[in-house]
């Protein structure tokens, strides 16, 4: 019940392309859905985060889909950049605050 | 702002040995957690301290422990470490609360030879 799947484990992405990751929790308890992008000898960096009683959120060129009913959830990068070239982990916050991570997608986008 | 700090950046250790990892919060924050990442893998929860006390604590053995200061610095101990420990370990921080973000450090790479 603690897991978060994610797939694909590894994406590429042409240049000016959308890049869509999907996540999936079992837990209904889960509050807070954030997406951390992670480069190499990096600490994750938060990319942005919903909440369950939201299902959409948009920043800039990310935007999350988020399904609850299904308990899944999605992130869309649009007009994907070679900088956008990253690990990338969806997580859930759990009882008590700790965060439990998906096994991680590892993005190319080709120039 | 200098964001989550962790020292050393980097470690060698030879098993059976003891390490201490260091750790300085977000300033404000009032929580830190700890993760150890493996190659290729998603960060592991391995405890969280809020008051100087352990709130909760992941699927680690004994092994690992920690402290948290009057400060809200942080300290990972890791004791006879094995083979298996070599990993990136993280620290985050945030306040105690569930919706709000937590904010990680660079990491402290741990080799175990």
């Amino acid at each position: 019940q603690q897991q978060v799947k994610q797939s694909p484990q590894s994406l590429i992405v042409q240049k000016g392309g959308i890049s869509i990751i999907n996540c999936a929790y079992e837990n209904t308890a889960f509050d807070y859905f954030p997406w951390y992008q992670q480069f190499p000898g990096k600490g994750p960096a938060l990319l942005i985060a919903i909440r369950p009683d939201v299902s959409e959120k948009k920043e800039g060129r990310f935007t999350i889909s988020f399904n609850k009913s299904a308990k899944q959830f999605s992130l869309h990068i649009m007009d994907s950049q070679p900088g956008d070239s990253a690990t990338y982990f969806c997580a859930a916050k759990g009882v008590g605050g700790k965060l439990i991570f998906g096994q991680g997608t590892e993005l190319s986008v080709k120039p | 702002d200098a964001g989550v700090t962790q020292s050393p950046t980097h470690l060698i250790k030879t098993r059976g040995q003891q390490v201490t990892l260091r750790c300085s919060p977000k300033s404000g924050h009032d929580t830190v957690s700890w993760y150890q990442q493996a190659l290729g893998q998603g960060p592991q929860f391995i405890f969280q301290y809020y008051e100087e006390e352990e709130r909760q604590r992941g699927n680690f053995p004994d092994r690992f422990s920690g402290h948290q200061f009057p400060n809200y610095s942080s300290e990972l101990n890791v004791n006879a470490l094995l083979l298996g420990d070599s990993a990136l370990y993280l620290c985050a921080s945030s306040l105690l609360d569930l919706n709000t973000e937590a904010f990680f450090g660079q990491g402290t790479r741990l080799t175990v030879v």
